[in-house]
């Protein structure tokens, strides 16, 4: 199975500031013929399903504002929040597609300094 | 508008069976892999199973912890997919959610079910 590790477990930010949450897969999830990680953030409120932000490790999701955004390195994948709204406290959550059992990182919380 | 609602979660004796339904709407069903996810309380994400469209087969695939017990099927004339749960355990009590994957495009993931909540406690 695919190891999806994220840090921080939570970080507290101040809003308009930036957030930045880690996250490495223990193998590839580089979909070589499509040359596309199969790597996804998602964001996640109380008492709510996930919501897709990102996908192919960068692709912004219709509809999500741009302060949101996916980068990658080799294994080693990035979600960034620029100028952090209030709106934007949840818990994020990387996930691999690439191989089943699909796999998630542990979560980090964001909340406002 | 794309919607995704399950029902038929509640409290269930450990032992017993229970069969989910997700009833997809605003979109062509039969065109979408779906799948199953659950979050235990206070917990992360935990792929359960997905079966594919009729057009890739409808084959069916779970992950470990739960095969054998869990069974993922579909009524595409209906537009609504199943999660059958035999032999309920404690740890099965979570909230499970479905969401589809269009697989022609490689779109995974992008609608997601609000979750029916399963509780498994005697």
């Amino acid at each position: 199975d695919i190891v999806m590790t994220q840090s921080p477990d939570s970080l507290a930010v101040s809003l308009g500031e930036r957030a930045t949450i880690n996250c490495k897969s223990s193998q590839s999830v580089l979909y070589t013929s499509k040359n596309k990680n199969y790597l996804a953030w998602y964001q996640q409120k109380p008492g709510q399903p996930p919501k897709l932000l990102i996908y192919w490790a960068s692709t912004r999701e219709s509809g999500v504002p741009d302060r949101f955004s996916g980068s990658e390195s080799g294994t080693d994948f990035t979600l960034t929040i620029t100028d952090l709204q209030a709106e934007d406290v949840a818990v994020y959550f990387c996930q691999q597609y690439y191989s089943t059992p699909w796999t998630f990182g542990q979560g980090t919380k964001v909340e406002i300094k | 508008e794309v919607q995704l609602v399950e029902s038929g979660g509640g409290l269930v004796q450990p032992g017993r069976s229970l069969r989910l339904s997700c009833t997809a709407s605003g979109f062509n069903f039969g065109d979408y892999v779906m799948s199953w996810f659950r979050q235990a309380p206070g917990k992360g994400l935990e792929w359960v199973g997905f079966i594919r469209s009729k057009s890739y087969g409808g084959t069916t695939e779970y992950a470990a912890t739960v095969k054998g017990r869990f069974t993922v099927s579909r009524d595409d004339s209906k537009s609504i997919a199943y999660l059958q749960i035999n032999s309920l355990k404690i740890e099965d009590t979570a909230v499970y959610y479905c969401t589809r994957i269009l697989a022609v495009t490689a779109k995974y993931f992008d609608y997601w079910g609000q979750g029916t909540l399963v509780t498994v406690s005697s």
